[in-house]
């Protein structure tokens, strides 16, 4: 079955305490994408990937770091967590398609909350 | 630069009834145009998209929408709301040639009353 795992899918953190948020993909996309919701401002794209060791910053990259030595895996990274960063985070895996457009597979979502 | 903005942010309806929601875009270049649905506590699944074909689109649950350049928007349509339809809906812009980078809209959390 076509997947994007996510892990934790909660996390209670504390400011300052470096975490990562795993995202790992079945498909065998080249692109990969990190995007955080927040209420009244819909998804905001945070990194973004075009295949390994190729990572390129959304419209929110302040505070985040990701990496992408491996095709399947794209995890994001918080080296100092702070209170703002408290949000719902999305992966997304996205099929490219030569005629147009594309389809983002997202992942169940990951609930972070920095105290 | 993309953007799009959705027109209210709570729609209710009633069950059988028409389901409208509006999305307006600005783009540089002709748009890519998308429509997301959130059930609770899951991920975004894609409804239908707009690549410069057929000015209207049908997607997935008897969903669609129409591409109008005249007046920037995007809006989506179900003839009859079901219970099940009670979700939040996306409408998301790209460029054709970085489709990778969605820019979403707020968000319209859509209630069906029975």
């Amino acid at each position: 079955e076509a997947q994007v795992t996510q892990n934790p899918r909660y996390l209670i953190t504390v400011t300052g305490k470096k975490l990562t948020v795993t995202c790992s993909q079945n498909m065998n996309h080249e692109y990969m994408s990190w995007y955080r919701q927040d209420p009244g401002l819909g998804l905001r794209q945070i990194y973004y990937s075009m295949n390994v060791e190729v990572t390129d910053k959304g419209d929110v990259p302040e505070g985040y770091k990701v990496s992408r030595k491996e095709k399947r895996n794209f995890p994001l990274i918080l080296e100092s967590p702070s209170p703002n960063q408290t949000s719902l985070y999305f992966c997304a895996s996205i099929l490219r398609l030569v005629a147009g457009g594309n389809e983002q597979f997202f992942g169940p979502g990951t609930r972070l909350t920095v105290l | 630069a993309q953007s799009v903005t959705q027109l209210g942010s709570h729609v209710s309806v009633s069950e059988g009834a028409l389901v409208l929601l509006r999305c307006n875009y600005s783009s540089s270049v002709p748009p890519y145009l998308f429509w997301y649905v959130q059930y609770p506590n899951q991920g975004l699944q894609l409804l239908l998209k707009y690549t410069s074909a057929a000015t209207l689109v049908k997607g997935i649950n008897g969903f669609e929408a129409e591409f109008k350049k005249s007046e920037t928007s995007f809006h989506l349509t179900k003839p009859s709301a079901h219970m099940s339809d009670a979700a939040e809906y996306f409408c998301a812009v790209s460029a054709p040639s970085t489709d990778y980078k969605l820019s979403f809209g707020a968000g319209t959390t859509v209630t069906v009353r029975a």
